[in-house]
C-alpha cells in the first residue's frame, strides 16, 4: 500500500534561518506531489506542484521554493525564513494517470517562526 | 478560475443530530469535488468525492453530499451526529484541465453532548 511521510512533525527556527522540508512517497511510481500551506482561517494554500523529477510549478511567489530530486521525494525549502512563513505544512500526492484522484496527505509539519 | 466557498466556519450541532455542512463552487469545466476530513494536528483524510458519475455520493463514517449542478452546490450531511465527528471539514474541487485542487477554508464542526 501507498504511505505518504513528512518530517519533522515541528519545527521552531528563528527569523533569517533556512528551512528545509522533506516528503517522500512509498508504493508507487510517477506521483504528482504537492505542498500546501494551511494557516488559520485561511483553509489550505497550494504553494507548489510537481508532475515530474525536476518539474516544479508555483502558485505563490514568496520566498519559498521546492525540489523533486528523485520520482517520490519532495522538499521544501527556504534561505531565510520570516515571521509570515509560520504554518501547517502539507505534502500530499496522488496518481498520475487521472485528474479525478484524490490528494493523499502526510501528517504535516507545524512550523513556528520567532 | 476556480473557487470553492464553504459558508459558516463554524458549526455547531447536538450528538444525534443532522450535520449539514456547505459548499458552494465555481468551475467553468465540469468539476471533480471532494470532501475532507481533518482531526487535529494531522493531514486530510477523504471522506468522499463525485467525479461526474451519480450525483449522491456515500463516503465513510456515514456522510454523503450531493451534486447540485443548478445550485453548484456540493453539501456534505450525515443524518446523525457522533462525539468522534468533531474535525474541521474541507471542501475541494478540481477538473480534468488542472493538476491544483483549490480547497476552501474549511468548517469546524462541534458536536455537543
Amino acid at each position: 500500500s501507498q504511505t505518504i511521510h513528512q518530517w519533522p512533525a515541528t519545527l521552531v527556527q528563528p527569523v533569517g534561518s533556512p528551512l528545509s522540508l522533506e516528503c517522500t512517497v512509498e508504493g508507487t511510481s510517477n506521483p504528482n506531489l504537492y505542498w500546501y500551506r494551511q494557516a488559520a482561517g485561511r483553509g489550505l494554500q497550494l504553494l507548489f506542484y510537481s508532475v515530474g523529477i525536476g518539474q516544479i510549478s508555483s502558485e505563490v511567489p514568496q520566498n519559498l521554493s521546492a525540489s523533486r530530486p528523485q520520482d517520490r521525494q519532495f522538499i521544501l525549502s527556504s534561505k531565510k525564513l520570516l515571521l509570515s512563513d509560520s504554518g501547517f505544512y502539507l505534502c500530499a500526492w496522488n496518481g498520475q494517470s487521472s485528474y479525478n484522484s484524490p490528494l493523499h496527505f502526510g501528517n504535516g509539519t507545524r512550523l513556528t517562526v520567532t | 478560475a476556480q473557487s470553492v466557498t464553504q459558508l459558516g466556519s463554524h458549526v455547531s450541532v447536538s450528538e444525534g443530530a443532522l450535520v449539514l455542512l456547505r459548499c458552494n463552487y465555481s468551475s467553468s469545466v465540469p468539476p471533480y469535488l471532494f470532501w475532507y476530513v481533518q482531526y487535529p494536528n494531522q493531514g486530510l483524510q477523504l471522506l468522499l468525492k463525485y467525479t461526474s458519475a451519480a450525483t449522491l455520493v456515500k463516503g465513510i463514517n456515514g456522510f454523503e453530499a450531493e451534486f447540485k449542478k443548478s445550485e453548484t452546490s456540493f453539501h456534505l450531511t450525515k443524518p446523525s451526529a457522533h462525539m468522534s465527528d468533531a474535525a474541521e471539514y474541507f471542501c475541494a474541487v478540481s477538473n480534468s484541465g488542472t493538476y491544483k485542487y483549490i480547497f476552501g477554508t474549511g468548517t469546524r464542526l462541534k458536536v455537543l453532548a
